[in-house]
């Protein structure tokens, strides 16, 4: 059974860019949230998806955006890329109401 | 203003004896805890949790201990080993209805453990 997976799996990019990160969940999932973890700090939650629409935010600018496609899989896009952007970007799943969150192994962003 | 707090950034334990990983939380609103291991290059993988109605939950080696007055939570890790080295994060969430919401993050204690 395959897990939580992300791709790709790293990415360089430069200021201003726009960028595509995507996840699939595990096989039972429905619910997909993205997270960014930056050096050193624990992981900050962007956004929830479930039935394909955004169900909760965080504290991020209106750059970042997300989907959810009908077979649950997920994409995170971030447009206009700051140097701040750089981090690891994680993907979790969950199923339905549960509460415990399975990670992919994340996507390494860097901007230049 | 920082929710979940692990005040510990390293810990350092001999095998076989017991790893004490501490977290503090200021929200009185977060009823669901957790608790991730992270290795190098490596998504965090989900170790055991723990609802606001309980005080303890055991699963095997890890025992979570739970402490609503102190807003206190610590993860005991008995007997340790050397395979236990890695980031350990505590978590926490505000269930709504029984729905799954975000989860908010310390920022993490490394554990190593010398064989």
């Amino acid at each position: 059974d395959a897990g939580v997976t992300q791709s790709p799996t790293h990415l360089i990019k430069t200021r201003g860019q726009q960028v595509t990160l995507r996840c699939s969940p595990k096989s039972g999932h429905d619910t997909v949230s993205w997270y960014q973890q930056a050096l050193g700090q624990g992981p900050q939650f962007i956004f929830q998806y479930y039935e394909e629409e955004e169900r909760q935010r965080g504290n991020f600018p209106d750059r970042f955006s997300g989907h959810q496609f009908p077979n649950y899989s997920s994409e995170l896009n971030v447009n206009a890329l700051l140097l701040g952007d750089s981090a690891l970007y994680l993907c979790a799943s969950s199923p339905g109401e549960r509460y415990e969150q399975y990670f992919g192994p994340g996507t390494r962003l860097t901007v230049t | 203003d920082q929710q979940v707090k692990q005040n510990s950034p390293s810990l350092s334990v001999q095998e076989g004896r017991i790893s004490i990983l501490n977290c503090d939380y200021t929200n009185s609103m977060f009823d669901y805890f957790l608790w991730y291991k992270k290795y190098p290059a490596e998504g965090p993988t989900f170790l055991i949790s723990i609802s606001s109605i309980k005080d303890k939950n055991e699963d095997g080696r890890f025992t979570v201990f739970l402490n609503k007055s102190a807003k206190h939570l610590s993860l005991h890790i008995v007997p340790s080993q050397p395979g236990d080295s890695a980031v350990y994060f505590c978590a926490a969430s505000v269930s709504s209805g029984g729905s799954n919401y975000k989860l908010t993050f310390g920022k993490g204690t490394l554990l190593t453990v010398n064989p």
